[in-house]
């Protein structure tokens, strides 16, 4: 059972403009929500990462938006550059159950100059 | 850099084998994960230590098994490798219980 859904599964932008990926969880219990960057042949790294008790979190031109009562979160990367091409994964976990990540599907983002 | 790191980089073995993929932690990292990554069935879970203890499983088959070193170093093993277990195996670490998880850059196996 997919307990994290990721959309799109891949998104094509122009440099300077808005990256929008959007993910959306079942499981209540999550209390953890980063975002991973990943580049080819290169283990995920994290980018940014909130927790319900906010609404949206900012860093740099990253930005997750959270809407606890739809389940659902958002990362929007903004003056979307060509070296932001990569693939970018949501995930969710339980922190009091050792964090162990629920990924989403991924999604592969262009960043055309 | 983050700190991880994973050997071999590259694994070629066939089917009916055993491999031992090796992973180090960040330096004073208690937890190590383990993540599966494969085009069918993405970025999963296998299984997580902590302080050389076994913490949560999630979808490891029977034919794997782990554990973490008291110099807290983590072992993959893979028995009796199918096609189907042709991945990029990756460990994970963290300083505590619940903490920002760093990966290594992965072990890519390839069973013929």
């Amino acid at each position: 059972q997919q307990q994290v859904k990721q959309s799109p599964q891949s998104l094509i932008v122009q440099k300077g403009g808005i990256s929008i990926i959007n993910c959306a969880y079942e499981n209540t219990a999550f209390d953890y929500f980063p975002w991973y960057q990943q580049f080819p042949g290169k283990g995920p790294a994290l980018l940014i990462a909130i927790r319900p008790d906010v609404s949206e979190k900012k860093e740099g031109r990253f930005t997750i938006s959270f809407n606890k009562s739809a389940k659902q979160f958002s990362l929007h990367i903004m003056d979307s550059q060509p070296g932001d091409s990569a693939t970018y994964f949501c995930a969710a976990a339980i922190e009091t159950s050792g964090s162990r990540l629920t990924f989403g599907e991924g999604t592969q983002l262009t960043v055309n100059p | 850099d983050s700190g991880v790191t994973q050997t071999p980089k590259h694994l070629i073995t066939a089917t009916g084998q055993r491999v031992t993929l090796r992973c180090s932690p960040r330096s004073g990292d208690l937890s190590v994960y383990w993540y599966q990554q494969s085009l069918d069935q993405g970025l999963q879970f296998l299984i997580q230590y902590y302080n050389g203890e076994e913490r949560a499983k999630g979808n490891i088959l029977e034919r794997f098994s782990a554990q973490q070193f008291p110099d807290l170093h983590s072992e993959l093993n893979l028995s009796s490798l199918e096609l189907g277990d042709s991945a990029l195996y990756f460990c994970a670490s963290s300083a505590r219980w619940s903490e920002t998880q760093y990966f290594g850059p992965g072990t890519r196996l390839l069973v013929l």
